[in-house]
C-alpha cells in the first residue's frame, strides 16, 4: 500500500476560494514533488522541495504556493482558485531524488467552477 | 499553469499479445531510467527501472532496453493482459544544479489498451 497519502481525493470548489491540498507521507523521505497532470496529458513538476523549509519551483510555471514545515507534509495551496487551476496535482517522495525513483500518491483531482 | 497540451500517443493490442512501449529520452549524461504505469484515476506506479550502465533488464513479464547510443528506452510486455491497460511512462534521473541526487523527468506517456 501507498505510504504517501492525498487529500482530499476530489474538489469541487468554486472561483476565488482559497484551497490547500494535503500530501503526506510516513517514509521520513526528504524530497518531495508537486506535479500537475490534466488527463490524458504529461506530468509537469511545478514545486519540489529537498528537505524542511527547501521550497524551489518546478519546470511548468504554477501560481501554487508550497510550504515544508515538517519533513512529512508537503502542503500546496492556491490563494485564489480559477477555472485554469482544474487539473490533477500529484505528490511524489524520494530518499535519493531521482535515483530509485519517486513513490506517488494517488492525486487530488480539482474542478474550479 | 500554462501547459503545452500535449496529447499522448496510443497503443493498442490484443490479449495475450506482446507490447513494445517506446520512449525517446533527451540528456546524455541521465545515469538511471525508470518505467511508469498510471491507472485511470490512480498515482503512476513502479514497473521496472534500468542504471545507465546496463542495456536490458527483465522482470516479470516485463522487460526494459536501453539504448545509450540513439538515447533509446522501451518497454517489452509479455503476453499482455486488460489489466495492462494504463498509461505509461519513461522517466530519467539527471544531475543537475548541483544536487547531488538528480530530478526525475517524464517522457510523454503512451496509452496502452487492451482488448479481450
Amino acid at each position: 500500500e501507498a505510504d504517501i497519502y492525498q487529500t482530499p481525493r476530489y474538489l469541487v470548489i468554486g472561483t476565488g476560494k482559497k484551497i490547500t491540498l494535503e500530501c503526506s507521507q510516513t517514509m521520513g523521505h526528504d524530497k518531495m514533488y508537486w506535479y500537475q497532470q490534466d488527463p490524458g496529458m504529461e506530468l509537469h513538476l511545478i514545486h519540489y522541495s529537498y528537505g524542511v523549509n527547501s521550497t524551489e519551483k518546478g519546470d511548468l510555471s504554477s501560481e501554487s504556493t508550497v510550504s515544508r514545515i515538517r519533513t512529512e507534509h508537503f502542503p500546496l495551496t492556491l490563494e485564489s482558485a480559477r477555472p485554469s487551476h482544474t487539473s490533477q496535482y500529484l505528490c511524489a517522495s524520494s530518499e535519493y531524488g531521482g535515483f530509485y525513483g519517486y513513490t506517488f500518491g494517488s492525486g487530488t483531482r480539482l474542478t474550479v467552477v | 499553469g500554462e501547459s503545452v497540451g500535449l496529447h499522448l500517443p496510443t497503443l493498442s493490442v490484443q490479449e495475450g499479445d506482446n507490447s513494445i512501449i517506446n520512449c525517446a529520452y533527451s540528456n546524455s549524461a541521465s545515469d538511471y531510467f525508470i518505467w511508469y504505469k498510471q491507472e485511470s484515476g490512480k498515482g503512476p506506479q513502479f514497473i521496472i527501472d534500468i542504471r545507465s550502465n546496463m542495456d536490458k533488464r527483465q522482470g516479470q513479464r516485463v522487460t526494459v532496453l536501453l539504448n545509450k547510443t540513439v538515447k533509446h528506452l522501451s518497454l517489452q510486455i509479455a503476453a499482455t493482459q486488460p489489466g495492462d491497460s494504463a498509461v505509461y511512462f519513461c522517466a530519467e534521473n539527471a544531475h543537475a544544479g548541483g544536487t547531488s541526487y538528480g530530478k526525475l523527468t517524464f517522457g510523454q506517456g503512451t496509452i496502452l489498451t487492451v482488448h479481450p
